[in-house]
């Protein structure tokens, strides 16, 4: 069975902070993303990796940096948290092209 | 770049009855097309796919069709049961990996006993 977990499912910070959001995935993926989900806008891709070190902007990286030290790993880091930032974030990873995403549970971050 | 619409953002329907999902793309280097479902307090998963190389495909009560000239793919259900009772969003590629999506906003189906 795919496993993939995500640090924390809630999480409440103060505008201005650094937030670290992390995934990990243990059926050896060489594909990772990070999404929000916002009601009414559906899953949209924040960064992705499709190996080690490697990233991608996706289409709403503004304010968002990402880091893939092991194949395993894929964190998400808010430098500076704002109230816009508040919002359902999903990891996913995945193998190969044309292939399943498998989610994590998400992390519900509300930033005041 | 790549945008999907879906229609319609809510679906009720009577059990047993039929249920059909649309999503639009505007891209037409897209070719690859999933469909992912989640219910209520879970995380999305993927229930079809299809390429752009076939028309139709079909996994017992789901199919997808698409229609790459009307840039346009659906989703039908039918004899619908409870436990389809979620929300289903589309999702057309970027690039031609296939794993770069843009997802449509979603359909919230409630399937009524």
């Amino acid at each position: 069975d795919v496993k993939v977990t995500q640090s924390s499912r809630y999480l409440v910070k103060r505008t201005g902070e650094k937030v670290f959001l992390e995934c990990v995935q243990d059926m050896d993926h060489e594909n990772m993303f990070w999404y929000r989900q916002d009601p009414g806008l559906g899953l949209r891709l924040i960064y992705f990796s499709y190996d080690v070190k490697m990233k991608e902007k996706g289409d709403i990286p503004e304010g968002y940096s990402v880091s893939r030290e092991k194949k395993e790993r894929f964190s998400l880091i808010l430098e500076s948290a704002s109230t816009n930032q508040t919002s359902m974030y999903l990891c996913a990873s995945g193998t190969g092209a044309y292939n399943e995403q498998f989610f994590g549970p998400g992390t519900r971050l509300t930033v005041l | 770049g790549e945008n999907v619409e879906q229609h319609p953002s809510t679906l009720s329907v009577q059990e047993g009855d039929s249920a059909v999902i649309k999503c639009t793309y505007s891209d037409s280097a897209s070719n690859y097309f999933p469909w992912y479902k989640q219910e209520l307090g879970k995380r999305p998963q993927l229930i079809i796919d299809i390429r752009s190389n076939v028309g139709e495909k079909k996994d017992q009560r789901i199919a997808v069709t698409l229609n790459k000239t009307a840039k346009h793919f659906s989703l039908h259900i039918t004899e619908t049961q409870p436990e389809d009772s979620a929300v289903y969003f589309c999702a057309a590629s970027k690039d031609n990996y296939g794993q770069n999506f843009v997802f449509g906003p979603g359909t919230r189906l409630s399937v009524l006993p």
